[in-house]
């Protein structure tokens, strides 16, 4: 069964600080993995895409990694902020054929205290 | 410009009715997606479509049914409408990549969301 899980459910730290979110995923058979934001009442915003043959993607403040061989993503966010406050979701793409679409991890709620 | 973009963003509608939920994208891709959010936040994948293929999840009752009528739109269609269907429903979009093993997509892109209450 493919699976998505992310660690931990929520998090809170002061401003300033460099922070990792785990997300962890059965079956290393994906062909990519997507890290998205999704702030309270709104749609998922598009943070990063790690295709399976990368280890990693930066974008600004945000650098995520993927170890197909441990099942592991991480997404590094440095110098949080308060705007940095939302709950951030993992989601697997498997490939291989069957039903298609993400497989999303249930979240991690950050809040960055000011 | 919005990607993604679907209508209504709220829905309120009483138990036993019939109701839409459209979704276009103006990213030329071909598959689109639903989603379903639960109340406790789980996006789960409802049905995938590209190119007149649909793929269904198992576990999605049949009184959804989604409808394509070009290749920028996939409307969402739900009848008899019942108090669990109470969530937050997602339409995305990506292009498919055909390779060796398999199909993959490139990066997803998401609306806003439709919050639907059925009461």
């Amino acid at each position: 069964k493919q699976e998505v899980t992310q660690i931990p459910a929520a998090l809170s730290v002061p401003e300033g600080e460099n922070l990792v979110l785990n997300c962890s995923f059965t079956d290393s058979a994906i062909y990519n993995l997507q890290w998205f934001r999704q702030d309270p009442g709104k749609g998922l915003t598009s943070l990063l895409l790690i295709q399976s043959s990368q280890r990693e993607q930066t974008s600004g403040r945000l650098n995520a990694s993927l170890d197909k061989s441990s099942g592991r993503s991480t997404l590094y966010i440095a110098a949080s902020q308060p705007g940095d406050s939302a709950t951030y979701l993992c989601a697997a793409q498997y490939s291989g054929g069957g039903a298609d679409g993400l497989t999303f991890g249930k979240g991690t709620h950050l809040i960055i205290q000011p | 410009d919005t990607a993604v973009s679907q209508t209504p963003k709220y829905l309120v509608t009483q138990m036993g009715n019939d109701k839409s939920i459209k979704c276009e994208q103006n990213l030329g891709h071909d598959t689109m997606y639903w989603y379903k959010q639960d109340s406790k936040k789980f996006l789960k994948i409802m049905f995938s479509y590209n190119n007149k293929e649909l793929i269904i999840n198992e576990t999605v009752p049949n009184r959804f049914s989604p409808k394509s009528p070009d290749k920028a739109h996939l409307n969402l269609h739900i009848n008899s409408l019942e108090l669990g269907d109470s969530a937050v429903y997602f339409c995305a979009s990506s292009d498919a990549k055909i390779f060796l093993v398999g199909r993959g997509h490139t990066e997803a892109f998401f609306g806003q969301g439709t919050r639907l209450t059925v009461v």
